[in-house]
């Protein structure tokens, strides 16, 4: 079936450090693939999205590329600040309607 | 415009109790999903409705049910609750586009705890 797989956390990073979390995807067919992050009691919200194979998603100064032939969309970002903590989740379009697949989710801590 | 509303925020509730959760989408948007978060499972899909119909469903055992009404306020329930059952449940909205994928919004969840 469908899964996302994301790198365990926490990820420790002092600020303006280089930031990659790696995300994979198992899918039928070519899924739209997001990022989302979850701040400390808060929903979740969009950061990137990318509906097709080589589209790259960026918002914010994080970036990820959809990678057909590695199954992968590896979030980015050149430089993190402490204001960038929070808990980020890989997604995939599932199967059906409005259905989506979430990996277990990156804790990103940035310390000044 | 206002974001997707989750009442109520927290909740506590005791084993075999039933609880509603209520959710209003973003206005306009007629598509309304139901996500489960917990720390062993992560994030897993419910359910979702659309103009008052079930769509699509998850794996869930029958005791979480939910539905959606004419102005696209939607209700969760979870009857006969178990401990396994405490979790934030997270609910998004969707405008409903020709065709593919529509981007969910989502809520700030309610924080049920069964004891």
């Amino acid at each position: 079936g469908d899964s996302v797989t994301q790198m365990e956390g926490p990820v420790t990073l002092s600020e303006e450090a280089f930031l990659t979390i790696n995300c994979t995807y198992t899918a039928t067919g070519y899924p739209s693939l997001f990022w989302y992050v979850q701040y400390p009691g808060e929903g979740l919200q969009l950061l990137l999205k990318a509906t097709k194979a080589d589209d790259k998603g960026s918002n914010k100064g994080f970036e990820a590329t959809y990678r057909k032939e590695t199954t992968s969309f590896h979030l980015e970002k050149g430089s993190v600040q402490v204001s960038d903590s929070a808990v980020y989740f890989c997604a995939s379009e599932g199967t059906g309607f409005q259905k989506l697949v979430f990996g277990t989710g990156t804790r990103l801590l940035v310390s000044p | 415009k206002a974001g997707v509303t989750q009442t109520p925020r927290y909740l506590i509730k005791t084993r075999g109790q039933q609880v509603t959760l209520s959710c209003s989408p973003i206005s306009g948007h007629r598509s309304v999903s139901w996500y489960q978060q917990t720390p062993g499972q992560g994030l897993q899909f419910l359910f979702e409705y659309f103009s008052e119909t079930q769509r699509n469903k998850g794996n869930f055992p029958g005791r979480f049910s939910g539905r959606q009404f004419s102005n696209s306020r939607s209700e969760m329930n979870v009857s006969t609750l178990e401990l396994g059952d405490s979790a934030l449940y997270l609910c998004a909205s969707s405008l409903k586009r020709a065709s593919g994928y529509n981007e969910q919004f989502f809520g700030p969840g309610t924080r049920l705890t069964v004891l």
